[in-house]
């Protein structure tokens, strides 16, 4: 059974420092991960899809990486802003090239002025 | 742009109602997802379906059922409501079955359960 795990659980930081969220997930034949964004009381968001055979995707100041053999995917957030305020999710495909994903429990993430 | 709408964002409901929550998808997806969310627990699948009139049963299933008569609309149908219903459920829905395509999610709706 797929587990996703996502470390750490919060972060408080202040403006401009660069951050490393990170996520794990115990069977590596996935076909892609996808990394999402919620705020308060909202729906998730995507913000970066990584198939299987990349090992990084970028968007802004955004930029996902992706190491199938070692079950592990960082999002690293860049010159961060208090709009980034929010929590972030990971998923992976619960086994081999299944459409239903598994959900990390998400990093909330507060960056002050 | 990908578009998936929840019908309410705000819901009240008493213990013992019939409650229906729609969603609606403008992508031609093929698959749609109802999920609950509640603090400490992260997302549990309740229902998906891969096609339209077809069903399948997530985790957390009972005290739910679901109805898709159109490939657009998938309906969670609470058929009586409890207090241990109050959550926040989201829709998603996704293009085909090879696992290799991104999940789209509506605003959600916050159900209270009086």
């Amino acid at each position: 059974k797929q587990e996703v795990t996502q470390i750490p659980a919060a972060l408080s930081v202040p403006e401009g420092e660069n951050l490393v969220l990170n996520c794990s997930f115990t069977d590596s034949a996935i076909y892609n991960l996808q990394w999402f964004r919620q705020d308060p009381g909202k729906g998730l968001t995507s913000l970066l899809l990584i198939q299987s055979s990349q090992r990084e995707q970028t968007s802004g100041r955004l930029n996902a990486s992706l190491d199938k053999s070692s079950g592990r995917s960082t999002l690293y957030i860049a010159a961060s802003q208090p709009g980034d305020s929010a929590t972030y999710l990971c998923a992976v495909p619960r086994s081999g090239g299944s459409y239903i994903p598994t959900f990390g429990r998400g990093t909330s993430l507060i960056v002050h002025p | 742009d990908v578009k998936v709408t929840q019908s309410s964002r705000y819901l009240v409901k008493r213990t013992g109602e019939k409650v229906f929550l729609e969603c609606v998808q403008d992508m031609d997806h093929e698959n749609m997802f109802w999920y609950r969310q509640d603090p400490g627990l992260g997302l549990r699948l309740i229902y998906f379906s891969y096609d339209v009139k077809m069903k399948e049963k997530g985790d957390i299933p009972e005290g739910y059922s679901v109805s898709r008569e159109k490939k657009e609309r998938f309906s969670l149908i609470l058929e009586s409501a409890s207090t241990n219903q109050t959550s926040m459920y989201l829709c998603a829905s996704s293009l085909g079955f090879r696992g290799n395509q991104p999940q789209h999610f509506g605003d959600g709706t916050r159900l209270s359960i009086l």
